[in-house]
This record gives structure tokens, sequence and C-alpha cells, in this order.
């Protein structure tokens, strides 16, 4: 089974700045055949189910400001908000679905300074 | 627009059988295009994916959980259901369920039912 680890676990950034979140798989998520990342990372904002933001790693959902971007390969990937506004704050979750059974990271829940 | 609602009683004894159903409005279940997930999240934790089933009935389980699972799909109600056995204080969760692509990132949620497990 594939682990996904997040860093940090908590997060607090003010307002305004920039916001940093780190996942790692435990064996590459990289399918060489399509030269695709299957990572996703989604939001999740107390009392609501997750929303997703990126998949392939950094394929933005429709509508998720372009203040959020994913990036990474292989087994290290990242998350970044360029600029903080109140409404991220949430815990965030990474996902590996590139092999059963799918994992999510344990999440890092983000705050504001 | 597609919506999924999760439904099923919110308290379940040890050793029983939680039973939920999933009722997808907006979009019919059986356009092929999808997997439809049931994934859990204990109060507090993080997110654990348990299984999927194709509208043909295909199915594939968390092998975590795979002897006491099953999850059926009623095209004709655009529904699926999840039934999880012997259940024990350990599956008291928030129970959602969702759409995922092939490979199934997961891009459509229900609003998740609390299931608690007590006597």
């Amino acid at each position: 089974d594939i682990v996904m680890t997040q860093s940090p676990d908590s997060l607090a950034v003010s307002l305004g700045e920039r916001a940093t979140i780190n996942c790692k798989s435990s064996q590459s998520v990289l399918y060489s055949s399509n030269n695709k990342n299957y990572l996703a990372w989604y939001q999740q904002k107390s009392g609501q189910p997750p929303k997703l933001l990126f998949y392939w790693a950094s394929t933005r959902e429709s509508g998720v400001p372009d203040r959020f971007s994913g990036s990474g390969s292989g087994t290290d990937f990242t998350l970044t908000i360029s600029s903080l506004q109140a409404e991220d704050v949430a815990v965030y979750y990474c996902q590996q679905y590139y092999s059963t059974p799918y994992s999510f990271g344990q999440g890092t829940k983000l705050e504001i300074k | 627009q597609v919506q999924l609602q999760e439904s099923g009683p919110g308290l379940v004894k040890p050793s029983q059988t939680l039973s939920l159903t999933c009722t997808v409005s907006g979009g019919s279940i059986s356009s092929g295009d999808y997997y439809w997930n049931w994934i859990r999240q204990p109060p507090g934790k993080g997110l654990e994916w348990i299984g999927y089933i194709y509208y043909s009935g295909s199915t594939y389980y968390n092998p975590s959980l795979k002897s006491r699972i099953t999850i059926s799909v009623d095209t004709s109600k655009n529904q699926f259901s999840l039934k999880l056995s012997s259940v024990t204080a350990a599956d008291t969760a928030v129970y959602y369920c969702a759409r995922g692509y092939d490979p199934p990132y997961f891009d459509l949620w229900g609003r998740g039912t609390l299931v608690t497990v007590s006597s």
C-alpha cells in the first residue's frame, strides 16, 4: 500500500502571505507510460465535505482560484497558496490514485496567524 | 447539476450491520463515465477510502475492510449502497459518497452522514 505523509501537520500564516504544504508518497505515483502523476489535492472546511482542488498533481479544478497551485512529481508534491485569504482556512489533504487502496495524507490544518 | 445525498441510520449497535444509501440526482449513475465511491472520516481524523462500484456492478474494496463490506448499485433508483457488517466503535465516522473518475480522484461529494456505533 502507498502511504501518504503530509508536512507540516498544522500551519499558521499571515493574511496575504504564502502558504506551502508538502505531501510525500511512499512510492512513486508517476505512471511512466503517460507521464502523469496520480495525485490529487483537496480542501476541507469545517463541517463540509472535501472539495477537489487539483488532480494530476497540477491540473486546477474548475473554479479554484489561481492563487492555489500544485506542483511536484514522483514522490514529492507541494500545494502552494500564493497570498493567503481568510476563506482559505481549512484542512488540506493529498490523495494518491496510482494504486488501490487509494489513500490520503493525514491532513494539514491551515490557520491564520 | 449532479448532487449526491447519503441516507441511513445515524446510530448502529455494536456487532450489527451499518447500511447507507447514496442517491444521485441531476445525472445518471449509468452514464459509464464515473466510479461511485464510499469514503469515511472518523471524528477529528483523516479520510479513508472504503471502496467503489461501477454502474455495471463491478466493485473494488479496501482490503482493510474487504471482509465486512458490500457495495451494491440500483440503477433503476439511481442509487448505490454500502453495507458494513460486524461494526465496532472504530467504525464511528462521517460516511461520504463521492463520484470518481477512472482512476478515481473525487470531484463530487455528498454532504456526509455521521454514523455512531454505540449500544
